[in-house]
């Protein structure tokens, strides 16, 4: 059964701080993952997708990296800023029938 | 070009209601998914539907079910509502064509059960 942890659950950074953010699943077979970050009570905005054929994606200040033999992948923020205060999640997309499961998340909180 | 939509935004309804809400995709997009994100629990996949057929759902018991249309738009029905029933359900759509299936999310439904 695949289990997608995220860590750490929270994180407060100074404005301009590169910060990393951590995701682990335990089943390899899948065909993708990807990045989402979410605001208060609102729905999911897509940041990255990374095939499970591909090691890294990258758009803006923002570069993710997938190690699927390991199970693990990281989303990288440079220069962060007030504005990426939020919920970042990593879902997988495994190939037993398209089941998408997400991590629990990383609260990130980006002080001015 | 429109994203996902979800309708109704909010909804509050009492225990052992039921209740119907809908998504329409990305258009081109054939498949929609259904989650659900209760407070404290995560997201938890709930249903896929592809081409009109129910092609996975989630640890969700019977009474959570719905279907798509021919024009790719669903409805995700609850019956016999329980508190434990109030969350953000949000919808994402994708197209199975190509390699990516990238999923894109609409803002959700907000279901309160008093």
């Amino acid at each position: 059964k695949q289990e997608v942890t995220q860590i750490p659950a929270a994180l407060s950074v100074p404005e301009g701080e590169n910060l990393v953010l951590n995701c682990s699943f335990t089943d390899s077979a899948i065909y993708n993952l990807q990045w989402f970050r979410q605001d208060p009570g609102k729905g999911l905005t897509s940041l990255l997708l990374i095939q499970s054929s591909q090691r890294e994606q990258t758009s803006g200040r923002l570069n993710a990296s997938l190690d699927k033999s390991s199970g693990r992948s990281t989303l990288y923020i440079a220069a962060s800023q007030p504005g990426d205060s939020a919920t970042y999640l990593c879902a997988v997309m495994d190939t037993g029938g398209f089941k998408t499961i997400f991590g629990a998340g990383t609260r990130l909180f980006v002080k001015a | 070009e429109a994203g996902v939509t979800q309708s109704p935004t909010h909804l509050i309804k009492t225990r052992g209601q039921q209740v119907t809400l809908r998504c329409s995709p990305i258009s081109g997009h054939t498949s929609v998914y259904w989650y659900q994100q209760a407070l404290g629990l995560g997201l938890q996949f709930l249903l896929w539907y592809d081409e009109g057929e129910e092609r996975n759902r989630g640890n969700f018991p019977p009474r959570f079910s719905g279907r798509q249309f021919p024009n790719y738009s669903s409805e995700l029905n609850v019956n016999a509502l329980e508190l434990e029933d109030s969350a953000l359900y949000l919808c994402a759509s994708s197209s199975l064509r190509g390699v990516s299936y990238e999923q894109y999310f609409g803002p959700g439904t907000r279901l309160t059960v008093t």
